[in-house]
């Protein structure tokens, strides 16, 4: 069974600080997705990375996709309070179309 | 385009009870899965559906059932619910590849 560790499971920061979130595997995966959902509703999908090593931004959030592919992170500058939420990392290897979800990272910033 | 959608958004059933979930892909998605979110186990996975058949299960006891039509929309069904059932259900599209489109979600609770 794959497992998917996100790290740290909560936190809890001021506006304005950084933060980055890991996602860690011992599986190497053919992608891996980055969604963030709020209270009651379903996940939205950020980001998906294919490439081993490949690295990208949406706004102040920077993505990278580990060199072996068994590893991600989600690294957010200056966070704001509209970047509260559930973050959860996702992916799929063994030619499986169904994704394995990490429990993820519950972010909160306080304004 | 629009997105996946999930009726009905809240339900409250009693012990003992069935309930159907409806799920709408979105348009062209012909890969239709659900899973159950819970603050203590996080979003495991139900099962998938593509072309109107049964892909993929996960480890869920029979009393959870689902189907898929020809217009690829797709109902969930769950009999004799137990109080363990209240959970976050949520349906999500795909198109021939891992990242999923999740709709808002369909919140049952079970007294």
């Amino acid at each position: 069974t794959q497992l998917l560790e996100q790290s740290p499971q909560f936190l809890s920061i001021q506006e304005g600080e950084n933060l980055t979130v890991y996602c860690n595997s011992s599986s190497v995966f053919s992608s891996l997705q980055w969604y963030r959902q709020e209270p009651g509703e379903g996940p939205v999908l950020l980001v998906t990375v294919v490439t081993g090593g490949e690295v990208k931004k949406l706004k102040r959030l920077t993505f990278q996709f580990g060199d072996a592919r068994k590893d991600s992170s989600l690294h957010i500058t200056a966070a704001q309070p509209g970047d509260t939420g559930l973050y959860l990392c996702a992916g799929a290897s063994g030619g499986s179309y169904i994704p394995t979800f990490g429990r993820g990272t519950s972010l909160i910033v306080h304004p | 385009k629009a997105g996946v959608t999930q009726t009905p958004r809240y339900l409250i059933k009693t012990r003992g009870q069935q309930v159907t979930l409806s799920c709408s892909p979105i348009s062209g998605h012909r890969s239709v899965s659900w899973y159950q979110q819970t603050p203590g186990q996080g979003l495991q996975f139900l099962f998938e559906y593509f072309s109107e058949t049964q892909r993929n299960k996960g480890n869920f006891p029979g009393r959870f059932s689902g189907r898929q039509f020809s217009n690829s929309r797709s109902e969930m069904n769950v009999s004799t619910l137990e109080l363990g059932d209240s959970a976050l259900y949520l349906c999500a599209s795909s198109f021939y590849t891992d990242t999923q489109y999740f709709g808002p979600g369909t919140r049952l609770t079970v007294l």
